[in-house]
């Protein structure tokens, strides 16, 4: 198994540039949260997916967006980025009975 | 709005004594409380979940106490070893799986 894999590993953009991050979660799982964290910072929830629709989200602007597949694969989109979206995104993923989530490791996204 | 708080200053233990963690909430009524472990670099990795309705739960040498008048939560571990140095996250969780993390406190076990 291989858990939650994350792709890229790093991003560099530049302001007002679009960026999509993608993520595929643990087999059997089929709810996928992502976050964000800032240095020094916990993990910021942005939004959940379940059933290929959003179910839940956080205080983030319209610019985050996501999408879920019917593999239960997802992606973020962030558009227009500011310097202030430079952050460790995480994706998680747990079975929607249970609470306990399993991240993976993480996109490193730096914005210029 | 939500808060949650956890000690900001790291927590410098001797190796075989135990560390105890705090993880205080406001303007919340979690259905869960979680409890991550974080090491540099990589994603949260799950420790333990303690349910509104439980007092304590423990899991080897980890023990997590949930008193949700106090709103506020502990978190032990016993016998601390260096392999223990990390950041310990809680996350507050809300009933539909919407966990809202803290700031994270650093530990660090010397030998």
């Amino acid at each position: 198994d291989a858990g939650v894999t994350q792709s890229p590993t790093h991003l560099i953009k530049t302001r007002g540039q679009q960026v999509t991050l993608r993520c595929s979660p643990k087999s059997g799982h089929d709810t996928v949260s992502w976050y964000q964290q800032a240095l020094g910072q916990g993990p910021q929830f942005i939004f959940q997916y379940y059933e290929e629709e959003e179910r839940q989200r956080g205080n983030f602007p319209d610019r985050f967006s996501g999408h879920q597949f019917p593999n239960y694969s997802s992606e973020l989109n962030v558009n227009a980025l500011l310097l202030g979206d430079s952050a460790l995104y995480l994706c998680a993923s747990s079975r929607v009975i249970y609470n306990e989530q399993f991240f993976g490791p993480g996109t490193r996204l730096t914005v210029l | 709005s939500q808060k949650i708080e956890q000690n900001s200053e790291a927590l410098n233990i001797q190796e075989g004594k135990t560390a105890t963690l705090t993880c205080n909430y406001t303007n919340y009524s979690p259905a869960y409380l979680q409890w991550y472990r974080q090491d540099p670099g990589r994603g949260p990795v799950f420790l333990l979940l303690i349910r509104e309705n439980e007092k304590e739960k423990r899991k080897e040498r980890l023990k997590v106490t949930f008193d949700t008048t106090l709103k506020q939560s502990l978190f032990h571990i016993t016998a601390s070893q260096p392999a223990d140095s990390a950041t310990y996250l809680c996350a507050p969780t809300d009933s539909w799986g919407k966990l809202q993390f803290g700031a994270g406190t650093q530990v660090v076990v010397t030998p």
